[in-house]
């Protein structure tokens, strides 16, 4: 069974930083890439970044750009997404999420399951 | 305002069929396929349809999908009141960078 364990969430003030792990079991981590996806409180689903199985090829949405990183450790089957210089705009449930293929592309960018999602509060 | 657009909301009674459109351009539904995701309340979203049509294992066959040109449909047929939840339209997009875009969401309400 595919689970997917995201922590890491919490209140920061703004302008501060804040890293989401995301523990995944059920599947071979390292043959799929994963994406985070976030949404915030009252509206609809934003992706926001992903990343090839191997951890070779990132992606971001432009509203991340430049101030998150994606990364991956696939000996430990956990994903990351360190947030830095945190808006207020930034504020919403972050769900981790697989996608069903080795390449973050439109063959392999479907997102096949989700994990319980964590809470990222940015407020002063 | 998202890429794709979705009604806000429908409605139906029990048993009945409900159909939430999904519209967009030739850069993604047109040239990708849409996949689509339901949010019940309080809880992740599911993948529900993908590659237009097809369902994952365990999704029953109440729940279809389609796509024309670049507008793609997602039908529920008898409704159950666990059918209300928000539902998401998704797909590829070719002409932005950020390449994967959701439609705004359609909260289904079963009366």
């Amino acid at each position: 069974e595919v689970q997917l364990l995201e922590s890491g969430g919490g209140l920061v003030q703004p302008g501060g930083s804040l890293r989401l792990s995301c523990a995944a079991s059920g599947f071979t981590f390292s043959s799929y890439a994963m994406s985070w996806v976030r949404q915030a409180p009252g509206k609809g689903l934003e992706w926001v970044s992903a990343i090839s199985g191997s951890g070779g090829s990132t992606y971001y949405a432009d509203s991340v750009k430049g101030r998150f990183t994606i990364s991956r450790d696939n000996s430990k089957n956990t994903l990351y997404l360190q947030m830095n210089s945190l808006r207020a705009e930034d504020t919403a449930v972050y769900y981790c999420a697989k996608n069903s293929g080795y390449y973050y592309d439109s063959s392999g960018g479907i997102f096949d399951y989700w994990g319980q999602g964590t809470l990222v509060t940015v407020s002063s | 305002q998202s890429v794709l657009t979705q009604p806000p909301s429908v409605s139906a009674a029990p048993g009945q069929k409900v159909t939430i459109s999904c519209s967009g351009s030739s850069s993604n539904i047109g040239n990708n396929y849409v996949s689509w995701y339901q949010q019940l309340p309080g809880t992740a979203p599911k993948l529900l349809i993908y590659d237009n049509n097809k369902r994952p294992s365990g999704i029953p066959d109440r729940f279809s999908g389609s796509k024309s040109g670049t507008s793609a449909t997602l039908g529920i047929t008898g409704l159950q009141t666990g059918d209300e939840a928000d539902y998401y339209c998704g797909t590829w997009d070719s002409s932005l960078s950020a390449n994967w875009v959701f439609g705004g969401g359609t909260k289904l309400t079963v009366l």
